[in-house]
């Protein structure tokens, strides 16, 4: 079975500070790969996604990610961060053709001060 | 922007009674699934439905649990008798297609507390 780890449980920046998060599976097979956002008190809504092609995927509001498959990685970066950026952060991951089953990691809640 | 919703947000109950969660999904999609996430931990996978079938579900989906689309519009999570550890935030969601490309958009969730 799948897992996925997210290394940060809680990261604190200052505005314009520069934003990674980690996100580590493990699957021997193809994979699709999702970075999911929450905001506080707000249901959780899909940042960007990886299916194939170029590795380096661009999401909403200003958030990519690359994926590394040498390294079964998925790390979601933004260059300036903002204080509307403070939100709880899921990395999930669902094998290519086996099913529907999303696994998530175990988030990773950040704080942006203003 | 089309939304998933979730009624009711919050559901206390005692231990032992029934519980019903409602989800509306999006009013094209064709896959329905819950998901779960006990405090502290990480978001689970409960169930997939699809053209009115279970078509996946974890082991945490035991007997005591059932889902249905009682109607075209609503889908439905049905815990038979709750226990302590059925406490979580239940998060429904649904997808257009299945499988390959899909992506799944959730719900707000419902937080299930049971004392």
């Amino acid at each position: 079975a799948q897992s996925v780890s997210q290394h940060n449980h809680h990261v604190i920046l200052s505005e314009a500070a520069s934003l990674e998060l980690g996100c580590n599976y493990s699957y021997g097979g193809t994979v699709n790969l999702f970075w999911y956002v929450q905001y506080p008190g707000q249901h959780l809504q899909l940042l960007l996604k990886y299916f194939s092609g170029d590795p380096l995927v661009k999401g909403i509001k200003g958030f990519e990610a690359e994926f590394i498959k040498s390294k079964f990685s998925f790390n979601l970066r933004k260059p300036s961060v903002q204080w509307s950026d403070t939100a709880e952060y899921f990395c999930a991951v669902r094998p290519r053709n086996a099913g529907n089953m999303l696994t998530f990691g175990g988030g990773t809640r950040l704080m942006v001060k203003p | 922007e089309p939304e998933v919703t979730q009624t009711p947000s919050h559901q206390v109950t005692q231990m032992g009674q029934e519980v019903i969660l409602r989800c509306v999904p999006i009013s094209n999609h064709l896959y329905f699934y819950w998901y779960r996430q006990i405090l502290g931990q990480k978001v689970e996978f409960l169930v997939s439905f699809y053209n009115n079938e279970i078509s996946e579900k974890s082991e945490i989906f035991d007997d005591q649990f059932s889902v249905e689309r009682p109607d075209g519009s609503n889908f439905t999570l049905k815990i038979r008798s709750t226990k302590l550890e059925d406490s979580a935030m239940y998060f429904c969601a649904s997808s257009e297609l299945g499988g390959g490309t899909d992506t799944q958009y959730f719900g707000p969730g419902t937080r299930l507390t049971v004392l």
